[in-house]
């Protein structure tokens, strides 16, 4: 029973370059999260969507960054025009919805390098 | 807005006892989780508390105190393998979103 994969595990990507990472949830989640975590730092929300939904995007940086959760496949978190700033590591995570989120469920990770 | 207090870091030898605090001023608080995680490794989910008092599962613990905003997470017969970092984490209803805190590296020791 798989879990909540995401790939590139790691990325290495050149200033004004375009960074897309992939993350495909849990077996019957929902629900998917995105959150970007510095080294020695908590993990700070970016957004929150459910299938073709965007539901919270307050964490989100208003320029260059996007995500879209579609019907078929897997949630994209893309970067625009990357810069050094970026570089962190990118956790995926998934949960089956409902009321009340009790646990969410983590990807390894995508981390990326902005050179 | 919303924001959670632990300590950056503790270090314990094997055996000992090490508890982890946080405070937390969360608008809508619903409930706190806490997560571990390795060095290099993903979050994984350890306990949830919803309710005042103790949760207990395994050499793990869990408190809840929703009047004093305040919750904190035992780590008992510490084990080489308990070093990782822990994050205490606010469940918010409405939005259905959790938000973490700084994270407590623990070191044990032999």
């Amino acid at each position: 029973n798989a879990g909540v994969m995401q790939n590139p595990r790691h990325l290495v990507r050149r200033r004004g370059q375009e960074a897309r990472l992939r993350c495909s949830p849990m077996k019957g989640h929902s629900h998917v999260y995105w959150y970007r975590q510095l080294p020695e730092e908590g993990l700070k929300f970016m957004v929150y969507l459910q299938k073709e939904n965007i539901i919270d995007e307050s964490g989100m940086p208003k320029e260059r960054f996007s995500a879209e959760f579609p019907k078929e496949g897997p949630s994209i978190l893309r970067i625009q025009q990357v810069v050094r700033g970026d570089s962190a590591a990118y956790f995926c995570a998934s949960s089956p919805g409902g009321t009340t989120i009790r646990e969410l469920f983590f990807g390894e990770g995508s981390r990326l390098t902005v050179l | 807005g919303q924001s959670l207090e632990q300590p950056s870091e503790v270090t314990a030898v094997e055996g000992a006892i090490v508890q982890i605090n946080c405070t937390y001023q969360t608008s809508g608080f619903y409930g706190l989780s806490w997560y571990q995680q390795h060095d290099g490794g993903a979050p994984t989910f350890l306990s949830y508390n919803a309710l005042d008092g103790l949760e207990e599962t395994g050499r793990f613990s869990s408190f809840l105190s929703r009047s004093d905003s305040y919750g904190y997470l035992l780590l008992q017969e510490l084990q080489m393998k308990d070093s990782a970092s822990y994050f205490c984490a606010a469940y918010k209803a409405a939005g259905n979103k959790l938000t973490f805190g700084g994270g407590t590296r623990v070191l044990v020791k032999p």
